[in-house]
């Protein structure tokens, strides 16, 4: 069984502060993910990592995969109030002829706090 | 708009009614996904499509769910007999399928069972 894991599932960190949120997965996948979720709201796409040592960045937030560790983070510099939501990593994984489905982990619950 | 859409975004009703939830792809979208996620855990896989074709069900989905997707468009998720446990934000997400897999999410239906 798959199993994705994320810690902290809740982070308060103050404005301005640096912190890292940790994804570790239990089986070779082909393809990682990182969603923003905002109360109440769906998911939205942050990033797509397909490869080992791939590394995104978009605004404050970095993103990097070492698939050999099955380990992902997601690196918020300097943050900021705006940045306060659920963070969730997702790992695709083939269960066979094509056929992919993601897994969650069960998120990261960001508060920056000013 | 050109996202994925769902319908009804609440529903209320009282245990033992039946249910039906509509989500309506991205256009060019082959690929259709339902989850669900309850308060405070990630989005939990149910079932998908590949064009009309049902491919995979979650052991999640019990006999009193059913879902379909006439001639590869919008599909439905039907909740027959609902039960309190059945409470949840029912996600819907489609893709066209490359190299990324990228899912798209709907805003969401959530269902609450009284």
């Amino acid at each position: 069984e798959l199993k994705v894991e994320q810690n902290p599932l809740f982070l308060s960190m103050q404005e301005g502060k640096n912190y890292t949120i940790y994804c570790n997965y239990s089986t070779t996948s082909d393809r990682l993910y990182w969603y923003r979720q905002d109360p109440g709201k769906s998911l939205e796409s942050l990033f797509v990592l397909l490869s080992n040592g791939a590394v995104k960045q978009e605004g404050r937030l970095m993103a990097s995969l070492d698939t050999k560790a099955r380990l992902s983070t997601l690196h918020i510099t300097a943050a900021v109030h705006d940045l306060s939501a659920t963070y969730f990593c997702a790992v695709d994984f083939d269960f066979g002829a094509g056929s992919y489905q993601l897994t969650f982990g069960k998120g990261t619950k960001l508060s920056v706090i000013p | 708009d050109t996202g994925v859409s769902q319908n009804p975004r609440h529903k209320i009703t009282k245990r033992g009614q039946n249910v039906t939830f509509r989500c309506d792809p991205i256009s060019e979208h082959n690929r259709l996904y339902w989850y669900r996620q309850t308060l405070g855990q990630g989005p939990e896989f149910l079932t998908y499509f590949q064009n009309e074709a049902q491919l995979e069900k979650s052991r999640l989905l019990s006999d009193r769910f059913s879902a379909e997707r006439p001639k590869g468009s919008f599909s439905t998720l039907e909740i027959q007999r609902t039960e309190q446990g059945d409470s949840a934000m029912y996600l819907c997400a489609s893709i066209q399928a490359s190299p990324y897999n990228e899912q798209f999410f709907g805003p969401g239906t959530r269902l609450t069972v009284l």
